[in-house]
């Protein structure tokens, strides 16, 4: 079954500082995997995915995530974080035609 | 496009009445929809998946009889709790995935999400 990691359960960051926000996956297959943001009491929003076309996705909100298939890895990155960027961040793993699979989620705080 | 809402946004009730979450895809059909739950603090945990015009398949823990699953349309799924008590209190959030699986590469699409609180 798959499963995905995320470590890390709170990250935090100064405003204008790299985000680094770690995610491995379990999968003899590559797979299909997502970066998600949740604000407090809402949904989930799509920051980007990984679906094979290219191992560096570029997504919304200036993120970026590079899946390395010999590390099981899909970090997100930012190169510079904004006080807005404060969320919860979940990392999402899927085979073709299967329910997403979540990691524990990276709390994201950003201090001024 | 890809829009999913849920009705309603925010529901309190009374422990054992049962209550009705209606995940509705507004510009795609979805052949499958699927059920997640929130605790605070913590990650999305998959609840069932529903497939329409048959019954849903349930995860492992998830007691069929007081979560109810029907996925009538291509459009419409809906979870109903039963005799609801305190700790079904939670977020329930669902998720569609386009029925062009090679178009939308596996995305699912989620709803805004319904906070129950049983009293």
């Amino acid at each position: 079954a798959q499963s995905v990691t995320q470590l890390g359960s709170h990250v935090s960051v100064s405003e204008g500082a790299l985000v680094l926000l770690r995610c491995n996956y379990s999968s003899s297959v590559p797979p299909y995997l997502f970066w998600y943001v949740q604000y407090p009491n809402q949904g989930l929003q799509l920051l980007l995915k990984y679906t094979s076309a290219a191992t560096l996705v570029k997504g919304i909100n200036g993120f970026e995530a590079e899946f390395k298939k010999s590390e099981t890895s899909f970090h997100l990155t930012k190169p510079s974080a904004h006080m807005s960027d404060a969320a919860e961040y979940f990392c999402a793993v899927s085979d073709e035609g299967t329910a997403l699979i979540f990691g524990k989620g990276t709390t994201l705080s950003v201090s001024s | 496009g890809a829009v999913v809402s849920q009705h309603p946004s925010r529901v309190i009730c009374k422990s054992g009445t049962s209550v009705k979450i209606e995940c509705r895809s507004l510009d795609f059909q979805a052949t499958t929809m699927f059920w997640y739950r929130q605790f605070p603090k913590k990650s999305l945990m998959l609840m069932a998946t529903s497939n329409e015009g048959s019954k849903a398949t349930y995860e492992q823990g998830v007691e069929k009889d007081k979560f109810l699953i029907n996925h009538a349309s291509l459009t419409l799924s809906t979870l109903t709790v039963t005799s609801a008590h305190p700790e079904d209190s939670s977020f329930y959030i669902c998720s569609a995935r386009d029925i062009r699986l090679a178009i939308s590469h596996n995305e699912q699409f989620f709803g805004p999400g319904t906070r129950l609180t049983v009293l």
